[in-house]
């Protein structure tokens, strides 16, 4: 399966602020994903990052909010925007790798506390 | 009603028993089903992928009852290192390569 990376790996952030969140794969796949898990909580799809076209976003999660890049076919960032206390979260980003089955495979994730 | 509804346990079991989970699913056009494994404070990892016809992996057993559209793992022999929180993933045609989360059974195994 693919090696995945993210940065940071956790960060400790003030209200008001942003942070960019880096996903790095060692192989080229055509869709990343990117998740967040509140605490306690199991996974919810932020969006879907497309090379070559914009991120398709879930139901409340907006583009302004989660802006996300991705300049080529092993990267991408996902940025969260004017930081509040609720936006502590785990991030994850993901690639599929079945192509039957439609498995995802994830990177370890992105622990972050907003003050 | 949640798409994929699971027993958030947790499951206490000692080691060498046999557990069973359980998880529920509300859109019939789903058509991957996967059991994840999530360690505390680590991302979660494939622990098998559930076909229609039933699989094993060593002593793990997924079932899939689409008529019922109900989803099961069963671990035999349970390990101290079994112990994590399992979760029950869909996808749904409908929505491309999009996963869906159950929230997830918490298995404890203890000695």
């Amino acid at each position: 399966s693919a090696v995945i990376s993210q940065k940071p790996s956790r960060d400790i952030c003030q209200r008001g602020t942003s942070l960019t969140i880096q996903c790095q794969v060692d192989s080229q796949v055509t869709m990343m994903f990117w998740y967040r898990q509140q605490p306690g909580q199991s996974l919810t799809l932020i969006a879907t990052a497309n090379q070559g076209s914009e991120a398709t976003y879930e139901s409340g999660f907006v583009i302004d909010k989660f802006p996300i890049s991705r300049p080529n076919l092993t990267f991408s960032t996902l940025t969260v925007s004017n930081m509040s206390p609720e936006d502590s979260s785990i991030y994850l980003c993901s690639v599929p790798q079945g192509r039957r089955y439609n498995e995802q495979f994830f990177g370890p994730g992105t622990r972050l506390t907003v003050l | 009603r949640k798409e994929v509804e699971q027993d958030p346990g947790p499951f206490n079991v000692p080691e060498g028993a046999t557990v069973a989970f359980n998880c529920t699913y509300s859109n019939s056009a789903s058509q991957s089903f996967f059991w994840y494994r999530q360690d505390c404070r680590k991302e979660p990892k494939l622990l098998m992928s559930v076909y229609s016809s039933g699989n094993e992996d060593g002593r793990f057993t997924a079932q899939l009852n689409r008529a019922s559209q109900y989803i099961s793992l069963l671990i035999r022999d349970s390990k101290l290192s079994d112990s994590a929180t399992y979760l029950c993933v869909v996808n749904v045609r409908e929505y491309g390569n999009k996963l869906v989360f159950g929230a997830g059974t918490i298995l404890r195994v203890k000695s």
